[in-house]
């Protein structure tokens, strides 16, 4: 089957436009996180999904990032009015439920990168 | 916040030789899991430990867990040049029943032919 899917690949944009990244699970994956890698660092948690809500969206950085899934499936992030201090590597993963015992698995991430 | 810390950052051998990595953590923990990330992308999953176990193997990899001093290790046996990548400790914490995961800052292992 299918892993978890990103798009884009890569994102260029200029300070202050909006972009959407999209996430497309494991089919059947009823959770669902986004993480956040700048340059040489590790991950850090932005928000996760359990069905459609999101019950922990204690990692996003202000008020110009936001979430939502539909469908108990796709999700898509998105930035407002972003900034270059946004640019990094947007990564999704999905479990079959949400609790601690089940693996992540990661799509390959979005490169965004603000000019 | 990062809660985990890996040493070292950065790690140089020869193929065929160990190579071993640690991580500390701050907090309670009810599992501490690593991954593998090649070339600055995805993900890969590569062992979960429970908070009650104290060592785990999966083929060349083995994992150890020191609740008590809040810290793993990961090694790796006779390395091999696609070994070569990104290696990242993750922890669920325990005041938080869900999967979500605090990553530590990443060893970056080179392994030479």
């Amino acid at each position: 089957g299918a892993g978890v899917s990103q798009s884009p690949s890569n994102k260029v944009t200029e300070k202050g436009k909006d972009v959407e990244l999209r996430c497309d699970p494991i089919s059947g994956h009823t959770a669902l996180y986004w993480y956040r890698q700048r340059l040489g660092q590790g991950l850090e948690f932005l928000i996760y999904f359990q069905g459609n809500s999101a019950p922990d969206k204690s990692g996003l950085p202000s008020d110009r990032f936001s979430a939502e899934r539909t469908g108990e499936s796709v999700s898509t992030l998105t930035i407002q009015r972003t900034q270059q201090e946004d640019s990094a590597v947007y990564l999704c993963a999905s479990s079959l439920t949400s609790t601690y015992l089940e693996t992540q698995y990661f799509g390959p991430g979005t490169r965004l990168l603000v000019l | 916040s990062q809660q985990g810390e890996e040493d070292p950052q950065a790690l140089s051998i020869q193929e065929g030789e160990n190579a071993t990595m640690n991580c500390s953590y701050k907090t309670s923990i009810n599992n501490l899991q690593w991954y593998r990330q090649n070339s600055g992308r995805g993900l890969v999953h590569l062992i979960l430990i429970r908070s009650n176990e104290r060592e785990k193997h999966s083929g060349r990899l083995r994992v150890t867990l020191d609740t008590s001093k809040k810290s793993s290790s990961l090694l790796i046996t006779a390395s091999r040049a696609a070994d070569t990548a990104s290696y990242f400790c993750a922890t669920a914490a325990r005041t938080s029943n869900t999967g979500k995961l605090i990553f530590g800052q990443g060893t970056t292992l080179q392994v030479k032919p």
